[in-house]
């Protein structure tokens, strides 16, 4: 079964307000991918991360993963409409590759 | 040239049908993935080519059947599928599988296949 959970599920925002998905793993993971997946779209690579407790950032995008490699975060500052979509986490363990199950944002402007 | 291309866009066909898709990387990627996404789900791993070579299967039945005839290109050959195969099928590409990480992978736009 699915190995990599993410919540919430579903978001609803008002442009503006911070957003945050969580990622989480039964299982240890060698990497954590992200990706975007716009509506009718194809998922879209955001980053990697490989290290224990690294964070990272993209503009207004900051990303960590879990000191124990079970766990990961996105989390968008000041979203904008632009921010719409599926945002799905992706990673490793052992000969397995799992996305998470998503969450899907919504911005209301 | 940092695209994915996937043929055709859309593909509706019976259960006795045989129909193949396509998907081309002139990345120079040695790693090849291929897809499936039901509606309001994750993508699911099927097949992955590394090297041109099947190196991952995730136990998919034997009506899809990949082929990978050069480092460019992917096919998936459909043959007697059934209504719940229905999906949105994605191929990927990678630079390598790269010891025990994937790398950053690049999606082609999908093919929606319905199976009647």
């Amino acid at each position: 079964g699915q190995q990599v959970m993410q919540i919430p599920q579903y978001q609803h925002v008002q442009e503006g307000e911070d957003f945050t998905t969580y990622c989480n793993s039964s299982t240890t993971l060698s990497n954590i991918q992200w990706y975007k997946q716009r509506p009718g779209g194809h998922p879209v690579f955001l980053i990697q991360l490989v290290k224990s407790g690294e964070v990272k950032k993209q503009k207004r995008l900051t990303f960590q993963f879990g000191e124990a490699k079970k766990n990961s975060s996105l989390h968008i500052t000041a979203t904008q409409t632009t921010d719409v979509g599926t945002y799905f986490c992706a990673g490793r363990t052992g000969n397995q590759f799992y996305f998470g199950t998503g969450t899907s944002l919504t911005v209301i402007p | 040239d940092t695209e994915v291309t996937q043929t055709p866009k859309h593909l509706v066909m019976g259960m006795t049908n045989k129909k193949s898709l396509k998907c081309e990387q002139h990345m120079g990627h040695r790693a090849m993935y291929w897809y499936k996404q039901k509606a309001k789900k994750p993508p699911e791993l099927m097949f992955v080519y590394s090297y041109e070579k099947l190196s991952i299967n995730e136990s998919v039945p034997s009506r899809f059947s990949p082929e990978c005839p050069n480092s460019s290109l992917l096919n998936l050959h459909l043959h007697a599928l059934q209504p719940e195969d229905s999906a949105l099928y994605l191929c990927a590409s990678s630079r390598s599988p790269s010891g025990v990480t994937y790398n950053e992978q690049f999606f082609g736009p999908g093919t929606r296949l319905t199976v009647l």
